[in-house]
Parts: structure tokens; C-alpha cells; sequence
């Protein structure tokens, strides 16, 4: 597609639940991103993928979240046993090629609210 | 280490007033590049412009104008005669290029929310 498909735009778990997310890069992108944006304004890069391949996972929290982007399938990120803190707005992001300065275009993201 | 600040946490101005938002950066590479995206109440990030460490020119697009000056790490947004649609949070994004950073990771400042008034 056009644009960065994300799914659902609304989320609501009780703690303890699992929160599972997707994501749909433009057509012909190989790298997708995820970020997670905490309070409206802080963004803290999550994960990156060239194509199926976790490329950068500096981001990635070690426990309860994973993420996977396997051919012909949506990417997703997933969070098990979610806490209060993971409530956040999580947008995915891709572009065409890696490396600085490659226009990286965001999806409208997915808010995620554990209660 | 790298970092993005932008000082103006939230900026007030009246409908054609021109503004100014502040982007400092912190990199040790010398190759990078500099971003801004808007992000209006609906929530979507809005690309604006990306700028490489090696073009220093300012750059004019309508409203909109960037500053990059390397010799004091800032890279700050200008709109002309803001309008009421300009209202959102504006983040500065640092991509770094050289070497094991060069992953197309975006370093975001805080953001700075602007309120444009009729």
C-alpha cells in the first residue's frame, strides 16, 4: 500500500493481559521500525527489521516484549503480561533503504492503554 | 552521546505571528542527518524535512524555513504568519550515519507543542 498500515488504532488490556499489535509497511519498504511514544511527547526507538531480519534491537525491552516480521504477513510487536507502563502510543515506521537520512514514513499508531 | 533537545516546551502565539522552534543536537559523528515531523491532535507524524550534515544551506518551503547551523549543533524551524492549522507538537529527529549507528534509528527530541490562536 501507500501508506503505513497499522492495526487496531485502539487497544485496551487489563494488566497482566497480552497486547498484540501489527503493522503493514508501504509496498516495496524493507525496513519497518517501532517506536513507543510515552506521554504524548517521548519517543524511544523499540526495534528495526530488514525485511524478516531483526536488524537493530538496542531498543528492545528484554522481558515481555518481542516483535516478528515474517514474509507475506502484517509485522507485529507483541507484549505479554503488559503493565501499566506500557501504556503508550506504538508506531511502526518503514522505509525504502536503511541508514541515515532515508525519508523514514510513520504510521498513524496504535494506542495501546493498560488498566 | 547523542542526544535531541528542544528547549520550548510549549509556545503560544496569535494567528500571523512568525515563530521560531529551537532544536539543539549533540552527535559525534560527522556525517548525520536532521529531521523535523509534525504531529497534529489527530496523532499521525507528518515528515517535513530532512537536512544532511554536510548542506548548511537554510531551506524555504512556503511558510515554512529551517536554519541549520553547525557551528552551534542547532537546527531551528521558522513558520511566517502562523496560521490556526499550524497548532500540533513539533519534534527535532537526529539520524546518525557512520559506522554500527548508521541503522536509520531516528534519536527524537521532546517535542515542542505549538498553539496557534485566532
Amino acid at each position: 500500500g501507500e501508506e503505513v498500515a497499522q492495526t487496531p488504532k485502539h487497544l485496551v488490556r487489563g494488566e497482566g493481559q497480552k497486547a498484540k499489535l501489527y503493522c503493514a509497511p508501504i509496498k516495496g519498504h524493507s525496513y519497518v521500525f517501532w517506536y513507543q511514544q510515552v506521554l504524548k511527547n517521548e519517543f524511544k526507538f523499540l526495534i528495526s527489521f530488514q525485511n524478516e531480519n531483526v536488524f537493530d534491537e538496542t531498543g528492545m525491552p528484554k522481558e515481555r516484549f518481542s516483535a516478528k516480521c515474517l514474509p507475506n504477513s502484517p509485522c507485529s510487536l507483541e507484549i505479554q503480561a503488559t503493565k501499566l507502563e506500557d501504556s503508550a502510543v506504538y508506531f511502526c515506521a518503514s522505509s525504502h533503504i536503511t541508514g541515515a537520512g532515508n525519508t523514514i514514513y510513520f504510521g498513524e499508531g496504535s494506542w495501546l492503554t493498560v488498566v | 552521546a547523542q542526544k535531541v533537545t528542544q528547549a520550548q516546551t510549549e509556545i503560544s502565539v496569535v494567528e500571523k505571528e512568525d515563530v521560531t522552534l529551537d532544536c539543539v543536537y549533540e552527535t559525534r559523528d560527522t556525517t548525520y542527518y536532521l529531521f523535523w515531523y509534525k504531529q497534529p491532535p489527530s496523532g499521525e507524524l507528518v515528515f517535513l524535512i530532512r537536512r544532511n550534515s554536510f548542506d548548511e544551506q537554510n531551506e524555504i518551503s512556503g511558510r515554512y524555513s529551517w536554519n541549520f547551523q553547525k557551528s552551534t549543533s542547532s537546527f531551528n524551524f521558522t513558520i511566517t504568519a502562523s496560521q490556526v492549522v499550524d497548532s500540533a507538537v513539533y519534534f527535532c529527529a537526529l539520524s546518525e550515519a557512520e559506522g554500527s549507528s548508521n541503522t536509520g534509528k531516528l534519536i527524537f527530541g521532546q517535542g515542542t507543542t505549538l498553539q496557534v490562536k485566532p
